[in-house]
């Protein structure tokens, strides 16, 4: 079984500042990808970043990067510099191989920018 | 390259009618999910397509729910008939099997509400 914890309903963020979006994920399969999706109020479901489970190096994708803590089962989104066009329902997910890439969501976490 | 398209995108109908979704996912992609979001909730897996075979269908309500993708290509969702609790959004997606992380796109969605 899979499941995916975002314990933040809501953050706030001044333009410009860094955030960080919190998520757990806890699976019984050995190999599994983590994902960040940002869902805008037109309901578009984007992909921000991805995490290979078996890569020790997280990844960045230019002002976002995640923190992937296996061992503790942590997966953070940091923001940095936010901009207005950043605030958004922000859904952590992972998928096993095992699965064969059936993706588990958490609740999400919607993020204002304040300007 | 054109993404996910769905129709339509907002459905009003009363208790008890038939309601169909319809889903054209990225050309080329064999890979077909329907998700269900509630407000407020993260996205939830419906159905999954690899061409036109449903290969998870565990978590559809067969009682009312059915869903086909004849051709291998686009995909339909009907309800029959509609509950109150019906109304979310139902998503669809797409993704390659190149993609080595299962990468999904996703479609706008289609807002239904059941009064």
């Amino acid at each position: 079984a899979q499941t995916v914890t975002q314990s933040q309903p809501e953050m706030s963020v001044q333009e410009a500042e860094t955030v960080t979006l919190s998520c757990t994920y806890d699976t019984s399969e050995s190999d599994y990808y983590l994902f960040w999706y940002k869902q805008p109020p037109s309901r578009q479901m984007i992909l921000v970043i991805r995490q290979e489970a078996y890569k020790q190096q997280n990844a960045t994708e230019n002002r976002f990067s995640v923190n992937f803590q296996k061992a503790a089962k942590s997966f953070s989104l940091k923001i940095s510099d936010s901009q207005l066009g950043d605030a958004a329902m922000y859904f952590c997910a992972g998928g096993g191989i095992e699965s064969q890439g059936n993706l588990i969501f958490g609740k999400g976490t919607k993020l204002s920018v304040k300007p | 390259e054109a993404g996910v398209v769905q129709s339509p995108r907002y459905k009003i109908i009363e208790k008890k009618q038939p309601v169909a979704f319809w889903c054209n996912p990225i050309s080329g992609h064999n890979t077909l999910y329907w998700y269900l979001q509630n407000l407020g909730q993260g996205p939830e897996l419906l159905i999954r397509y690899e061409n036109e075979e449903a290969v998870d269908d565990s978590q559809l309500p067969k009682d009312r729910f059915s869903a086909e993708r004849l051709k291998g290509v686009d995909s339909t969702l009907k309800i029959q008939p509609a509950e109150l609790g019906d109304s979310a959004v139902y998503l669809c997606a797409s993704s390659s099997r190149d993609s080595p992380y299962n990468e999904q796109f996703f479609g706008p969605g289609t807002r239904l509400t059941v009064l």
